[in-house]
């Protein structure tokens, strides 16, 4: 069953904890990426990743981290210097494509991670 | 359409209507455009997709229209069903970029039975 897991689907966190979110994809693609979703905003681009030992940084990437050290695996880190990552967060994958190529993102189903 | 803020643009439909959910986006240089589905609590799904070498585009109970000249986009579903419940957002491509997606803020659909 190909897909895109996230674990753990809800997390919470004391202030000053640095957490680990979980991506892990079977579909053999080489992009993947971290979204961040806010009530009545859309999706923002956290990190990305083309290839294995490789990543980019999004839009709001301050205040995570990521690795990308097997290509089904894209782990998330929210860390303590994150000012407020209380947020819905999701992963996705695609084939990587050259440019004037089309691909879609396949999600998995998110994590949800309260700060107490 | 869709807004930036805390509040979705919401649409009530009753079951068996045509629901007709509407995206305006921002870039002229967008050149692909896909429609997601999102359930509360879920990942996005993907419904359709299209080109901008194409004003029209059907799958099952769905239709995307893309206008071009006014930068908008639709997505049209026929016989509206409990299950369409969701919120569904636009997402565009910029031509050259390949990979990286904007995603609108999306609008809430609710099917009355």
């Amino acid at each position: 069953d190909g897909g895109i897991t996230q674990s753990p689907k809800y997390l919470f966190r004391k202030e000053g904890q640095n957490v680990t979110l979980s991506c892990e994809q079977n579909l053999n693609h080489d992009a993947m990426y971290w979204y961040r979703q806010d009530p009545g905003q859309g999706l923002r681009l956290i990190y990305y990743s083309q290839i294995v030992n490789d990543f980019q940084k999004g839009d709001i990437a301050e205040g995570y981290s990521v690795s990308r050290e097997k290509k089904e695996s894209f782990p998330l880190t929210v860390t303590s210097a994150q000012k407020n990552p209380t947020a819905f967060y999701l992963c996705a994958s695609s084939r990587w494509v050259l440019a004037g190529a089309y691909n879609e993102q396949f999600f998995g189903p998110g994590t949800r991670l309260t700060v107490l | 359409g869709e807004s930036v803020g805390l509040h979705l643009p919401t649409l009530s439909v009753q079951e068996g209507d045509n629901s007709i959910i509407n995206c305006a986006y921002s870039n002229s240089a967008s050149d692909y455009f896909i429609w997601y589905k999102q359930e509360s609590g879920k990942g996005p799904q993907f419904i359709i997709d299209i080109r901008s070498n194409m004003d029209k585009r059907q799958g099952q109970r769905v239709t995307v229209l893309l206008n071009k000249t006014v930068k908008h986009l639709s997505l049209q579903i026929a016989a509206t069903q409990p299950g369409d419940s969701a919120v569904y957002f636009c997402a565009e491509n910029l031509r050259f970029t390949g990979n990286q997606f904007y995603f609108g803020t999306g609008t809430s659909l609710t099917v009355i039975p």
